[in-house]
């Protein structure tokens, strides 16, 4: 039950975009469609932004994209906006009504 | 509007118990696995434990086993999980969070947990 990988620090400018990886193995991303990607503000709960990998609750901005190959999982946020600057964070289904969730990254805009 | 108001965190010595509730309201809560989150200051989220909607399946996080209980009473629309021989790893923020479809998609505010040593 190791914790997935993230970089810890991802930044751009005002409408650019920026990429956020996010590695497992293959008993947790490899094996299961169940990537998820959150965000979250000081002082504040997690957001869902993405869930199955790719999909966007209601409410989402469709800036927010999500991707997965083999046990690597990746967000994408084209068109930064200022409120973008958050910590994000990739979750997975790990079996057994189990999830692991990412070290984080730091989105700086 | 889906909200989950958590209770019940404080500060207790190493070895110590509490027992933290979450009131849930604005969706069907006896249709839906619940969870309980955690995030140690500074740290990413760490999933500790969820339930089934009949209490038939429980799940943990290896590092809370035998110490932690997760339960809920549908008929107050409260979930709980009880926390016995804390240590201060266990200090974090909890939050209570609906587990939806393999993802957590309704979160409360957090309760904090502080264990001294």
């Amino acid at each position: 039950q190791s914790a997935l990988t993230q970089p810890p620090s991802a930044s751009g400018s005002l409408g650019q975009s920026v990429t956020i990886s996010c590695t497992g193995t293959i008993t947790d991303i490899g094996a299961y469609k169940y990537v998820s990607w959150y965000q979250q503000r000081p002082g504040k709960a997690p957001k869902v932004l993405i869930y199955e990998g790719n999909k966007r609750p209601s409410g989402v901005p469709d800036r927010f994209s999500g991707s997965k190959s083999g046990n690597t999982a990746s967000l994408t946020v084209s068109g930064l906006q200022a409120e973008d600057e958050a910590d994000y964070y990739c979750s997975s289904y790990g079996g057994s009504h189990t999830y692991l969730f990412g070290t984080g990254t730091k989105v700086t805009v | 509007e889906m909200v989950l108001v958590e209770s019940g965190g404080g500060v207790v010595q190493s070895g110590g118990s509490l027992r933290l509730s979450c009131a849930a309201s604005g969706f069907s809560f006896t249709t839906n696995w619940m969870s309980w989150v955690r995030q140690a200051p500074g740290k990413g989220p760490e999933w500790v434990a969820n339930v089934n909607r009949d209490e038939t399946e429980k799940d943990y996080v290896d590092s809370v086993k035998g110490r932690f209980t997760i339960s809920r009473d549908i008929g107050e629309n409260s979930l709980y999980l009880q926390m016995n021989n804390l240590k201060p790893e266990d200090t974090a923020v909890y939050y209570c969070v609906r587990d939806y479809f393999y993802y957590l998609d309704v979160w409360g505010q957090g309760t904090t947990v502080t264990v001294s040593s």
